[in-house]
């Protein structure tokens, strides 16, 4: 089944204490992406990457890192985590950027308290 | 990208139809109209997209006015499981490096 996969799906941690969210896909996509979903203010892209060793800021980078040393594999490092990074975390990712739909995951909630 | 506005929410009986309605009156010559949906705090579901034709899937049709300035998604017989927060974004593809900008959305409620 096609799919993106996360992980973990939520995690409590607390601030300072580096934390890694996984997220792969089996759809052979060159495009991947986080967002961070917070009320009232939408889904937010963090960073993408347009293929193997190719990443990019988006919207709001500050405070997460990001590697794409393969294909299917896009996780998202927060070096040290503080409290406004509580949130919804997606990743996304398609076959190429130029007008393909995106396929999401499942989401993982974070808290950092 | 484009700005969109849709209604804030919308209500619809099981079984009808769901017609749920977007302007993007800015909207450019390359830039194509999505609509995609989140039900709960799963992640969004990609539904449809177009250019200037009326399109049709397994999901949804997706009407887009000759003037391109707005669309109307179409669920044909809404069911309880299309209770959920749906998205209409216009996206340039390549040019926006594949960010999808979304808005509020439109809360559409399907009743029994």
């Amino acid at each position: 089944e096609a799919q993106v996969t996360q992980n973990p799906r939520y995690l409590i941690t607390v601030t300072g204490k580096k934390l890694t969210v996984t997220c792969s896909q089996n759809m052979n996509h060159e495009y991947m992406s986080w967002y961070r979903q917070d009320p009232g203010l939408g889904l937010r892209q963090i960073y993408y990457s347009m293929n193997v060793e190719v990443t990019d800021k988006g919207d709001v980078p500050e405070g997460y890192k990001v590697s794409r040393k393969e294909k299917r594999n896009f996780p998202l490092i927060l070096e040290s985590p503080s409290p406004n990074q509580t949130s919804l975390y997606f990743c996304a990712s398609s076959l190429y950027t130029s007008n393909q739909p995106q396929h999401f995951g499942d989401g993982t909630r974070l808290s950092i308290l | 990208d484009a700005k969109t506005t849709q209604p804030p929410s919308m209500d619809c009986a099981e079984g009808r139809a769901a017609n749920l309605p977007c302007n993007h009156s800015t909207i450019s010559g390359n830039e194509y109209v999505y609509w995609y949906r989140q039900i709960h705090s799963q992640g969004p579901q990609y539904i449809i997209h177009g250019l200037k034709n009326n399109e049709t899937n397994e999901m949804a049709s997706l009407i887009i006015t000759e003037d391109r300035k707005s669309s109307t998604l179409i669920l044909p017989h809404a069911t309880l499981r299309d209770t959920a927060v749906y998205y209409c974004i216009v996206n340039a593809g390549g040019t926006s490096y594949g960010k999808l900008t979304f808005g509020q959305g439109t809360i559409l409620t399907v009743h029994p």
